[in-house]
């Protein structure tokens, strides 16, 4: 298996564009997470599906925000107007149960850099 | 509210020497715990986990970590530091039913050669 798999793994942007991230899960698993990381703040979980229903995005900072996973094997995260305090590396991973009992595998990460 | 507390921001250890990341965790009902390992520009790896059972847990790379209930521990040693050891290692515990992944704010581990 290929892993998770994020794209783009790098993306420069200038502020107020529209960002979009993808991630496609391990195929099997039911579970995906998107996460960010910066140096301030640590790693955020911003939102998480199973089976393809949003269960907790208390994560997602603002409604510049929005999620989606329309099918098993698929989903975006976009970021619509992006600014510069987005700046981070967004990762996804995918598990093949509950968020808190089962392993969770990372993709690589997409590094965002908003100017 | 559950939390996960790792004490150290950094460490630097020696190559050889022996490791012990702490880590302390706050929550009401049975845990999973989890360690898990960050190397530079790459997503997180799981190292280890725990639910029930032994109390010290064996993982990949040579590493171990001990549950302590008593102390609300789950530190993870391993007794000889290799230099590719050098990561951000981060401590998580499951809460919120077990549909939430709760994880520390990480130790960067330098190994000096």
């Amino acid at each position: 298996d290929a892993g998770v798999i994020q794209s783009p793994r790098h993306e420069v942007t200038e502020m107020g564009q529209e960002v979009t991230l993808r991630c496609k899960p391990i195929s099997g698993h039911n579970s995906l997470f998107w996460y960010r990381q910066t140096m301030m703040r640590g790693l955020e979980l911003l939102i998480y599906f199973n089976n393809n229903v949003p269960i907790d995005d208390s994560g997602m900072p603002e409604d510049r925000f929005s999620a989606k996973m329309p099918n098993a094997s698929f989903s975006t995260l976009k970021i619509q107007p992006s600014e510069p305090r987005d700046s981070a590396v967004y990762f996804c991973a995918s598990s093949l149960g509950l968020a808190g009992t089962h392993e969770q595998f990372f993709g690589p990460g997409t590094r965002l850099t908003v100017l | 509210a559950q939390s996960v507390t790792q004490p150290d921001i950094h460490i630097t250890v020696s190559e050889g020497a022996s490791l012990e990341l702490r880590c302390n965790y706050s929550y009401g009902a049975t845990p999973y715990l989890f360690w898990y390992v960050q190397s530079p520009g790459q997503g997180l790896q799981l190292l280890l986990k725990y639910f029930s059972g032994d109390t010290l847990v064996q993982g990949i790379k040579g590493f171990e970590a001990e549950f302590k209930r008593s102390q609300s521990s789950f530190n993870l040693r391993k007794p000889s530091v290799h230099w590719s050891d050098a990561a951000e290692y981060f401590c998580a515990v499951g809460s919120g039913g077990y549909n939430k992944l709760i994880f520390g704010a990480g130790t960067r581990l330098a190994v000096h050669p």
